[in-house]
Formats: C-alpha cells, structure tokens, sequence
C-alpha cells in the first residue's frame, strides 16, 4: 500500500516571507499523481497544485511551486511570499493511475502553517 | 449546484443515537467520497461510490456505519447508536468520471460531536 509521509506537524513563517512543506510517499507505481491540498478554518479542502509523475517539470502555480524529485520520492510545496491568507493545513496527497483501493488515493495527517504578521 | 454540499453542517447528538449526514455531489459527477478527520488528524478514507456502487468501502470503522447513494447523485453516510469515538468532521468529495487525473471537490464537512 502507498505511504505519504509529512514529516512537519506545524511551520511558522513570517508574512512576506518564504516556506517550504515537505512530503515523501512510498510506492512501486511509476505512473501517478502527486496533490496538494489546502484546508483553512472554513474546512472545505481546496486543491492548491497538482503534479504527474510522467512530467519532469515541476508545477507552478502563482506563488505556490512544488519541487518534485520522483527518485527521492519527495515532493515538497514552496510557498513566496507568504500571505496571511496562507495559514492553514496543507495536506499532501497521491493518486494511483489505475485506482485500486480507496480509489487509489491517499493523503498524509497534513501540516499546520501559521503566517506570523 | 456550484460544489459539493454536505449537510447538516454541525450535529450535536447524544450517545446511542442514530444520524444522517447527507452529500450532495457536483453535477455530473460520478465519483463521491467520504472521509473522516478526527480533531488535528489527518483524512480517515471511508467508503468511495462510482455511480450508485460502491467499489469500495474497506474505510467504515464498524458495522454502524452504512452509506448509499441513490440516482447517481446524493449520498447518505448514516451512523447507527453513535458513540463519543465518532466525534469528527465528516468530509465527503466527488470527482468527475474515472480518470485518475481528474480534481476532488471537497465539502465543507459535517462536524458531528457526540455527547
């Protein structure tokens, strides 16, 4: 079965300032997906970025990038210029191709970032 | 509608009673999901319907614990005589199609506290 591991319970950083959330998983799949999702106080789970394991490229969405290193099995979500928006639990998630059980997908406990003013 | 809707937002109920916690996926959606997250934890996989079956549903933690979806569409997640370890919000998500790639929407959860 797939692991994914986050291995930072709680970050701080300051506002403006830059943050790095780790995430590692475990699997013998060589094609998958690779999810971030945000959850602020409000609950509701928003995907932040996604990436394909098949692309070498690491996905970029505005100020939220991710560093991808599929033989490390790491896959970590970079933060610029952190907004107090920004605070919340992130959740790393992975998605097998070809479903399976939980329809293949499977989320670490998630990392409590707080933005400090 | 717009996103996933899940209702009630908030239960409180007392211990030994049943619930009903209710999921209105987005239109057209095939896949839904249910999830559990005990306070400060992570996502607990519950049960994942495509169509009105359910593939698999290895998550439920007990023989209390049912769900069904009807017309492709709502979902219901029922919890029978409701115990204070049920105490959790209740997040349910749905997905369009089969295809891995496709984006989960989540809801906003069902925060059930059983007293």
């Amino acid at each position: 079965a797939q692991t994914v591991t986050q291995s930072q319970p709680e970050m701080s950083v300051q506002e403006a300032e830059t943050v790095t959330l780790s995430c590692t998983y475990d699997t013998s799949e060589s094609d998958y997906y690779l999810f971030w999702y945000k959850q602020p106080p409000s609950r509701q789970m928003i995907l932040v970025i996604r990436q394909e394991a098949y692309k070498q490229q690491n996905a970029t969405e505005n100020r939220f990038s991710v560093n991808f290193q599929k033989a490390a099995k790491s896959f970590s979500l970079k933060i610029s210029d952190s907004q107090l928006g920004d605070a919340a639990m992130y959740f790393c998630a992975y998605r097998r191709t070809k479903g399976g059980g939980a329809d293949g997908l499977t989320f670490g406990k998630g990392t409590h970032l707080i933005i400090q003013p | 509608g717009a996103g996933v809707s899940q209702s009630p937002s908030n239960k409180v109920t007392e211990k030994g009673k049943d619930v009903e916690l209710r999921c209105d996926p987005i239109s057209g959606h095939t896949a839904l999901y249910w999830y559990r997250q005990s306070l400060g934890q992570g996502l607990e996989f519950l049960i994942y319907f495509q169509g009105n079956s359910a593939p698999d549903k290895s998550g439920l933690p007990s023989d209390r614990f049912s769900a069904e979806r009807t017309g492709g569409s709502v979902s219901t997640l029922t919890i029978q005589r409701t115990q204070q370890e049920d105490s959790a919000v209740y997040l349910c998500a749905s997905k369009e199609g089969m295809s891995s790639g496709n984006t989960i929407y989540f809801g906003e959860g069902s925060w059930l506290t059983v007293v």
